[in-house]
């Protein structure tokens, strides 16, 4: 059973198309949250949703754009790709937004763009 | 400013001790993680330290020290597949976890 699932794991497009991530998580958890990690292996938050509400949404371009439809879908939408959008992208969700509610991954997108 | 400093990289023999240090400056603290990622996989929890002191799991220890913003992560009896990266990960007054770029740990036999 996959707790949290990414679609899709491998994602090679060209500058300037816009790409969708999807997320899901089967874990009945409140919270969900898109993680950008680059080639120096930083882990970025980028956005987190707690019941279908935006609570996270740090400074990234609003190319970017994150659609929870329901409380255990968090799908990002990134329109005009640029070459340093080219990263690993972690969803992770949560039992609550407390600091105590471990954060589970899924398993990363790997996004490269040309 | 938020800062977490960590070793780039540490090789460690099969069977041996590695201890993986971690000093950190955040804006207001609520606890410190410590994740395993491997290669091409998404970060794993390994352990979590509010308070002063060392947590035991196994063979996978963490230690605190809010006063000196210092964490370490102890591993024992080392086997091949603790071949990783390892993350501290650090919160601030918001409860959001801020991460360091880890420490790739090679593992020789």
């Amino acid at each position: 059973d996959t707790a949290v699932s990414q679609t899709p794991k491998y994602l090679v497009t060209q500058m300037g198309n816009d790409k969708s991530i999807k997320c899901e998580q089967n874990l009945g958890h409140d919270t969900m949250y898109w993680y950008k990690q680059d080639s120096k292996k930083f882990l970025k938050i980028m956005f987190s949703y707690n019941n279908k509400e935006l609570i996270i949404n740090e400074t990234v371009p609003n190319r970017f754009s994150p659609k929870s439809p329901d409380k255990a879908h968090l799908n990002l939408h990134i329109n005009s790709l640029e070459l340093g959008d080219s990263a690993v992208y972690f969803c992770a969700s949560s039992p609550g937004r407390d600091l105590l509610f471990l954060q589970y991954f899924g398993p990363g997108t790997r996004l490269t763009v040309t | 400013g938020q800062n977490i400093d960590q070793p780039t990289e540490m090789t460690a023999t099969e069977g041996a001790i590695v201890q993986i240090n971690c000093t950190y400056q955040t804006s207001g603290f609520n606890g410190l993680f410590w994740y395993q990622q491997h290669a091409g996989e998404a970060p794993t929890f390994l352990s979590y330290n509010v308070l002063d002191g060392l947590e035991e799991k196994g063979r996978f220890s963490s230690f605190l020290s809010r006063s000196k913003g210092y964490s370490y992560l102890l591993l024992k009896e080392l086997q091949m597949k603790d071949s990783a990266s390892y993350l501290c990960a650090p919160t601030d007054s918001n409860y959001q976890l801020i991460w360091g770029a880890g420490t790739k740990l090679i593992i020789k036999p």
